[in-house]
């Protein structure tokens, strides 16, 4: 079983920053099958990002996905009010046994 | 536009039963993959069971095997999720998730998530 970890647990930035999360696998991600998730407080996940770099339909082009094998990266280009949030990374792929979830990063107001 | 909204949570005892549904619109239900996704407080997301569109087979994460069952009704586009002998430890936001479409067996991301309902189990 692959193990995501992300980092930091805590980001504090200010409005107009940039944001970079990190989630490293355990093992090397096949397909690049690997989505970001960000989740407001009493909300559900919302899709972000597929297959490491695509957005999903209607995300700002001020979030982006990077990466392959082991180590993927979020990044927000210039973080509005909207983007404090908690942020998950997610390995999908040939069996639902893959589905696994980092831990999250919340992005914090400095 | 695409909605899942899940109904059927509450409180419960350890041992006890308890049903989830999730009504769909906006789509194909049939032909989709669904899941139940699982979070606790302060926790990453955790899937539970997923149906497949086209075959309808079904699978289970480990710690539910045995007491949990998913199951749809393509004639009222709604998921189930059956859940038996129920644990303290299944205490959860329980969420209906469609995958993206997939083309090549890929169990695909959760592209869209209903807004959750909470499962609690005390005695």
């Amino acid at each position: 079983e692959i193990v995501l970890t992300q980092s930091p647990g805590t980001l504090s930035l200010s409005p107009g920053e940039r944001a970079t999360l990190s989630c490293r696998a355990s093992q090397s991600v096949s397909g690049n099958y690997l989505a970001w998730y960000q989740q407001k407080v009493g909300q559900a996940p919302r899709l972000l990002i597929y297959g490491a770099s695509t957005r999903a339909t209607g995300i700002p082009d001020r979030f982006s996905g990077s990466g392959s094998g082991t180590d993927f990266t979020l990044t927000i280009s210039r973080l509005e009010p909207e983007d404090f949030a908690v942020y998950y990374c997610q390995q999908y792929g040939t069996s639902p046994e893959m589905y696994t979830f980092g831990q999250g990063t919340k992005l914090e107001i400095k | 536009e695409v909605q899942l909204l899940e109904s059927g949570g509450g409180l419960v005892q350890p041992g006890g039963s308890l049903r989830l549904s999730c009504a769909a619109s906006g789509f194909p239900f049939s032909i989709y993959t669904m899941n139940w996704v699982r979070q606790t407080p302060g926790r990453g997301p955790e899937w539970v069971s997923g149906i497949i569109g086209v075959t309808g087979s079904t699978h289970y994460t480990e710690s539910v095997k045995g007491r949990f069952t998913i199951s749809r009704d393509t004639s009222k586009n709604t998921l189930f999720l059956q859940m038996n002998s129920l644990r303290d430890e299944d205490t959860a936001v329980y969420y209906c998730t469609r995958d993206a479409i997939s083309n090549n067996g890929i169990w695909e991301y959760f592209e869209y998530w209903g807004r959750g309902v909470l499962v609690t189990v005390s005695s």
